[in-house]
């Protein structure tokens, strides 16, 4: 089982720029959650998915951020137009079940630069 | 509100020595609180739950109602324990704190 599959998972761009990251999470998990993780923030939650619906997506810092999920193994995390405040390490997480007490699997992160 | 709060961005320790990794939560209900952890070059996984009431990798954490707290502990500190841990609480979602640095020297 390779867990959950994030790519690219490094991304240097330019101001600007859109970026796309991507998610496949593991087979059987329900529960999708995109965090970002920077040293003066920490981990934070953007936006999770249940069911392929957004749940909670009161952690997406502003309207150039925007994800979907349009079927149960795939996601994306779009930022559009990119800045450079926006360099971090992006993870994505499922879980199974609608719970947040539920055990999330992690990916291993793509870490975005924007110059 | 729901908060996590560890007051420790590193926490360096000799090889062998005790650790306490301090976590202090917010929250108006019942708390269901969890310790993840990141390995170099791993990916952050779950180290412990507090319902589970186990030990894991020599970790402990009990969950203090009075204090808020959720304190991880481990007697004699390895150097493979060196990593990034985060507490974190179940509410609408998991609320991560910012993550303690424990780094383990011979």
């Amino acid at each position: 089982d390779a867990g959950v599959i994030q790519s690219p998972r490094h991304e240097v761009t330019e101001m600007g720029q859109e970026v796309t990251l991507r998610c496949k999470p593991i087979s059987g998990h329900n529960s999708l959650f995109w965090y970002r993780q920077t040293m003066m923030r920490g981990l934070e939650l953007l936006i999770y998915f249940n069911n392929n619906v957004p749940i909670d997506d009161s952690g997406m810092p502003e309207d150039r951020f925007s994800a979907k999920m349009p079927n149960a193994s795939f996601s994306t995390l779009k930022i559009q137009p990119s800045e450079p405040r926006d360099s971090a390490v992006y993870f994505c997480a499922s879980s199974r079940g609608a719970s947040s007490y539920n055990e999330q699997f992690f990916g291993p992160g793509t870490r975005l630069t924007v110059l | 509100a729901q908060r996590v709060t560890q007051p420790e961005k590193l926490l360096s320790v000799f090889k062998g020595a005790p650790v306490e990794l301090k976590c202090n939560y917010s929250y108006s209900g019942s708390p269901e609180l969890f310790w993840y952890v990141q390995y170099s070059r791993q990916r952050l996984q779950l180290l412990l739950r507090h319902i589970s009431r186990e030990s894991i990798k020599g970790f402990t954490a009990d969950l203090n109602k009075g204090e808020t707290s959720f304190h991880l502990k481990k007697p004699f500190a390895q150097e493979e324990d060196s990593a990034m841990y985060y507490c974190a609480l179940s509410g609408r979602a998991l609320n991560f704190g910012k993550g303690t640095s424990l780094l383990v020297t011979p």
